[in-house]
């Protein structure tokens, strides 16, 4: 099936600084990347799509001066969480759309754990 | 986008066969069913997808009634590594096009 990645897989750091977080369709071209925040015992809750050579579109309440999203290529998005503050701690997970032997559906990557201190 | 609704929790025991049950009254005509499998701290893992009647692989099967207002996951035989949490979602194939994630069904196996 298609494969997606992600790095870092965790991270901690100070608040105010910022962190960059990659995502990856390793062996197909994905158009379109969305990212997800999870909460623990919570479901993922969309924040953004990337469509690649364009601007994301965010989701209502999520403030693109602060995750700032790029998908410069048909194989990678980053998400970059500016000024990150203990709040901003979650599991961020990015998806991309591709074909794996039957309709093209959404490949998830493991996802990345923040922990802003 | 389709609105799902699915149990919050659902215990079995090993060896049993799982039915975990969806509904999605408002699907499109366009819409696709797809289920995702999710352990703690890690990506939604894809399952099975399906747009009618029946499908099948080597984890699961789907079956999708003539409406489509509802959709069941089965789960043959399951063992104490399928204990996660499991989504169901609809939406269509367009690009662009994203899946909304509702509260998912913790499913626990007990030995």
């Amino acid at each position: 099936g298609a494969v997606v990645s992600q790095h870092p897989s965790w991270v901690i750091c100070k608040s105010g600084t910022s962190v960059k977080i990659e995502c990856r369709s390793l062996d197909f071209q994905a158009t379109t990347m969305f990212w997800y925040r999870q909460f623990p015992k919570q479901s993922l809750m969309l924040m953004a799509t990337s469509n690649e050579g364009s601007k994301a579109t965010y989701e209502q309440g999520v403030e693109k001066d602060k995750f700032l999203i790029n998908h410069a290529s048909l194989t990678l998005s980053t998400l970059t969480v500016t000024s990150a503050h203990p709040e901003d701690s979650s599991f961020y997970i990015c998806s991309a759309r591709g074909v794996a032997g039957g309709p093209e559906t959404q490949y998830f990557g493991p996802g990345t754990r923040l922990l802003v201190l | 986008l389709a609105k799902t609704t699915q149990p919050i929790s659902m215990d079995s025991y090993e060896g049993q066969e799982v039915n975990i049950t969806c509904s999605h009254n408002n699907i499109a005509t366009n819409d696709y069913i797809t289920w995702y499998q999710q352990f703690p701290s890690q990506g939604p893992r894809f399952i099975i997808q399906g747009y009618k009647t029946k499908v099948t692989n080597e984890v699961a099967s789907l079956f999708i009634p003539a409406d489509r207002k509802s959709s069941t996951l089965s789960l043959p035989r399951v063992s104490l590594s399928d204990t996660a949490v499991y989504y169901c979602l609809v939406g269509s194939n367009n690009a662009g096009n994203m899946l909304t994630f509702g509260g998912g069904t913790r499913l626990m196996v007990k030995p």
